[in-house]
């Protein structure tokens, strides 16, 4: 079976520091991955969508980036975050062996919090 | 403009108290909707994928529907442990990207 993970699961970071999110999964292959973040009392945003290694489509222009450096890795970074940039971010994956892409599965979660 | 609308945004049930949760959604081409249960802290957890008006799903007490415009989680006899954020989101045909659109989720409390 697939298992996706996510690490830190909570982050408390300072306004204009870096930011490194890591999510992986396990137990297929090739999947599509996102980033979402979701916000309080808002639904959940897409940030980047990847479906393959170096292959990364941005959704909403801001300060964040993401990398797949490896088939099932898939990366969120910032340079200098900001305070807006707090929230919940979600990993998710869809497709790989199975084929079927429309349903998408999520990981754990990293609650992040800007200072 | 793709929109989900979620309602109630909040609901307080009796252990054993049935009720309906509504998912409006205003879509150019809907591809599927799909329903997700989210517990505090947590990540969503996938419950159903619906593609066509008519169709239905079920899973323990809970049942989802479809017509052309909405769709409908119903819960049966609900107990304490249901209770949680149920998200609906919609699935577009076209576009570059597998672009889930939210709605803004209904928060359930089943009271014992």
């Amino acid at each position: 079976s697939q298992t996706i993970h996510q690490w830190p699961a909570t982050l408390v970071q300072p306004v204009g520091s870096p930011l490194s999110l890591e999510c992986t999964v396990e137990g297929t292959s090739n999947p599509n991955l996102y980033w979402y973040r979701q916000a309080a009392g808002r639904g959940l945003q897409l940030l980047f969508y990847s479906v393959g290694i170096g292959q990364i489509s941005s959704e909403v222009p801001q300060n964040l980036s993401a990398s797949r450096p490896q088939d099932r890795q898939f990366i969120l970074s910032s340079k200098k975050l900001l305070l807006s940039d707090s929230g919940f971010y979600l990993c998710a994956w869809s497709g790989g062996t199975s084929g079927f892409t429309d349903t998408q599965y999520f990981g754990p979660g990293t609650r992040l919090t800007v200072l | 403009e793709d929109q989900v609308t979620q309602s109630p945004e909040a609901l307080r049930l009796q252990e054993g108290e049935s009720s309906s949760l509504n998912c409006s959604y205003t879509v150019s081409g809907l591809r599927g909707l799909f329903w997700y249960r989210q517990d505090p802290g947590k990540g969503p957890e996938f419950l159903f994928t619906l593609y066509s008006a008519g169709e239905e799903k079920e899973k323990e007490r809970l049942k989802a529907t479809l017509t052309k415009k909405e769709s409908f989680l119903h819960i049966t006899a609900p107990k304490p442990e249901d209770s949680a954020t149920y998200l609906c989101a919609v699935l577009p045909y076209g576009g570059a990207t597998n672009k889930l659109i939210f709605g803004t989720g209904t928060l359930l409390a089943v009271q014992p």
